[in-house]
């Protein structure tokens, strides 16, 4: 049971590169969630989805893309990488949208560094 | 500005002793807490939460209260083992007049226990 597949677990980005971090689950999870984590911080919400086709903003979108082509994927885009965004990134997922019968599951992280 | 704090960075104990973490939150709206794990190189893992409307919750060895006048709550772990040392991050949001839903969870920075054999 793989649950929440992040890939990949490392990247270095050059200042105005851009990239996509996957996210797969196999839970069959409606609810998928990307947040930040930066050093000596808690976690922040960039982008989530409550479905297929269906994503909105978080706290902290600027910078970032997201589309929800299937229920398994939910890839994030940077498009112009900024010093700014390195930051270990986490994908989540949860089988419905109440936060007390349904806690995220997340991913083992992507850990992003930009010079 | 921080709405969850966790001001402890650390903590040390001896295996078998009681670990108590602390957090404080400024919003009185908050109404739902939770309590997640996380080991290195690994994603946060649910542990346990509580209501607003109660003031205490139990799972095994995890207990969680919650004062609601005093605005904090605090994850207690008896006995502790070795294996419980990782970060724990506290989360709270607010679920009431959300329909059950709110996708925000307002994390704290964490606090790193270090359980010592």
């Amino acid at each position: 049971n793989a649950g929440v597949t992040q890939t990949p677990k490392f990247r270095i980005l050059k200042i105005g590169q851009s990239m996509t971090l996957q996210c797969t689950q196999d839970m069959n999870h409606n609810y998928m969630y990307w947040y930040r984590q930066d050093p000596g911080m808690g976690l922040k919400l960039i982008y989530y989805s409550v479905g297929a086709g269906i994503t909105d903003k978080g706290e902290v979108p600027n910078g970032y893309n997201v589309s929800r082509s299937t229920t398994e994927d939910f890839p994030l885009r940077l498009e112009l990488a900024a010093p700014s965004q390195t930051s270990v990134y986490f994908c989540a997922s949860s089988l419905t949208r109440d936060r007390g019968r349904s806690p995220l599951h997340f991913g083992n992280g992507t850990r992003l560094t930009v010079t | 500005d921080q709405q969850v704090k966790q001001n402890s960075p650390s903590l040390s104990v001896q295996e078998g002793r009681i670990s108590i973490l602390n957090c404080d939150y400024t919003n009185s709206m908050f109404d739902y807490f939770l309590w997640y794990k996380k080991y290195p190189a690994e994603g946060p893992t649910f542990l346990i939460s509580i209501s607003s409307i109660k003031d205490k919750n139990e799972d095994g060895r995890f207990t969680v209260f919650l004062n609601k006048s005093a605005k904090h709550l605090s994850l207690h772990i008896v006995p502790s083992q070795p294996g419980d040392s990782a970060v724990y991050f506290c989360a709270a949001t607010v679920l009431k007049n959300s329909g059950g839903s709110n996708y925000k969870l307002t994390f704290g920075k964490g606090t790193l226990l270090t359980v010592n054999p």
